[in-house]
């Protein structure tokens, strides 16, 4: 079945370095992929997504092109900013169907 | 490792009935769970957080009488799609965290006929 795979966490970076969180995805047909994003003590966030291949999805500074050729969904920002901190997770959605990736957690210090 | 069990997966249920959907912390207790619908062929939208031993936090647009919210202990908190119509036909997940890991349900398909 369909199912996502997430660089595993956590990830510390330093105010202003460049982020990347890799995500690749199989699947069975051409599903939609999606990074959302948890905040402490909030609930999930929708942050950017593609849903055709070289589509590129962006928001907030951050972005992530849909790469089917290498089934790669990688999110990158190029300054990271201490409220940048928080859970980041790689979904992919095909006929309704949603996976999730593990999360991967990240801390910007100051 | 931690698991979050949701149940049912599938629900079939007829217009003007109440159906619940329960999610249950298998191994450590949750003080807060979070619950989400999908709406076909969109991403995830957050419902509301659940927070054992008080009430719920909705989020605007959200019909907190519509979609009761219960989380009576510290491994589960139910959600009831009271007075369902075709339209609340959904998927529903929810989601707990356990020390810096975020756990999914399976998710619940309710189909309101």
């Amino acid at each position: 079945g369909d199912s996502v795979t997430q660089m595993e966490g956590p990830v510390t970076l330093s105010e202003e370095a460049f982020l990347t969180i890799n995500c690749t995805y199989t699947a069975t047909g051409y599903p939609s992929l999606f990074w959302y994003v948890q905040y402490p003590g909030e609930g999930l966030q929708l942050l950017l997504k593609a849903t055709k291949a070289d589509d590129k999805g962006s928001n907030k500074g951050f972005e992530a092109t849909y790469r089917k050729e290498t089934t790669s969904f990688h999110l990158e920002k190029g300054s990271v900013q201490v409220s940048d901190s928080a859970v980041y997770f790689c979904a992919l959605c095909e006929d309704n169907d949603m996976r999730f990736g593990a999360g991967t957690r990240l801390t910007v210090k100051p | 490792g931690a698991v979050v069990s949701q149940h049912p997966s599938r629900v079939i249920c007829k217009s003007g009935t109440s159906v619940k959907i329960e999610c249950r912390s298998l191994d450590f207790q949750a003080t807060t769970m979070f619950w989400y619908r999908q709406f076909p062929k969109q991403s995830l939208m957050l419902m509301a957080t659940s927070n054992e031993g008080s009430k719920a936090t909705y989020e605007q647009g959200v019909e907190k009488d519509k979609f009761l919210i219960n989380h009576a202990s510290l491994t589960l908190s139910t959600l009831t799609v009271t007075s369902a119509h075709p339209e609340d036909s959904s998927f529903y997940i929810c989601s707990a965290s356990h020390g810096n890991t975020i756990y999914f349900g399976e998710g619940s398909w309710l189909t309101v006929v």
